[in-house]
């Protein structure tokens, strides 16, 4: 079956520690997204990347990286800068640009 | 920035009773997406609007976008529990590549 997976499910995260969460989708789709939400909010987007090898901010970079090595792939690390990490992290991805978005099930970051 | 702005924040119905929720934006928008997240899930694209004044139905959802592209409403009939959940509006501007997401609004439906 197509679809996105996002791994771990859940995630604990130590002080000054970096944490990578995995994303692989097998859509083919060309574009994928990291967003964040927290309780009673929307998403806000991190990163995006709309081909391999290119990607960029989105409304809420400080703290986060992300590499796109493969189209399949768009890990997303959560760095030490990060000094409000908790939340629930939902990776995307679509077609191309202003299409559908296709969500995996999330991974949910705690701090220790 | 660019904001979509989503009301109301929480609505409380009894089953059967209909249910609305509104988006609006700043700028004109592109296109207009809706997503349904069940609580403890994922979101799930609802439908696409993208032309002027364009309403769209499914069963009892019924989606509208504004003429002037700049604000959109979900409407549901005769709520079920089964229609529980948080709805998101959410919008992309033209030139852009960012779907902005609203808020949301969480709906509970008591039986």
């Amino acid at each position: 079956d197509g679809g996105i997976t996002q791994s771990p499910k859940y995630l604990f995260r130590k002080e000054g520690q970096n944490v990578t969460l995995s994303c692989e989708q097998n859509l083919n789709h060309d574009a994928m997204y990291w967003y964040r939400q927290d309780p009673g909010q929307g998403l806000r987007l991190i990163y995006y990347s709309q081909i391999v090898n290119d990607f960029q901010k989105g409304d809420i970079a400080e703290g986060y990286s992300v590499s796109r090595e493969k189209k399949e792939s768009f890990p997303l690390t959560v760095t030490s800068a990060q000094k409000n990490p908790t939340a629930f992290y939902l990776c995307a991805s679509s077609t191309r640009g202003a299409e559908k978005l296709f969500f995996g099930s999330g991974t949910q970051l705690s701090v220790l | 920035g660019q904001q979509v702005m989503q009301i109301p924040q929480y609505q409380h119905v009894q089953e059967g009773e209909d249910f609305t929720t509104y988006c609006n934006s700043s700028t004109t928008l592109s296109n207009i997406q809706w997503y349904k997240q069940r609580p403890g899930g994922h979101p799930v694209f609802l439908i696409q609007l993208v032309k002027s004044g364009e309403v769209k139905k499914q069963k009892r959802l019924t989606f509208q976008f504004g003429e002037a592209k700049k604000n959109s409403s979900l409407h549901i009939t005769a709520t079920q529990t089964t229609d529980v959940g948080t709805y998101f509006c959410a919008g992309d501007y033209t030139g852009g590549f960012k779907t902005i997401f609203g808020a949301g609004t969480r709906l509970f439906v008591k039986a």
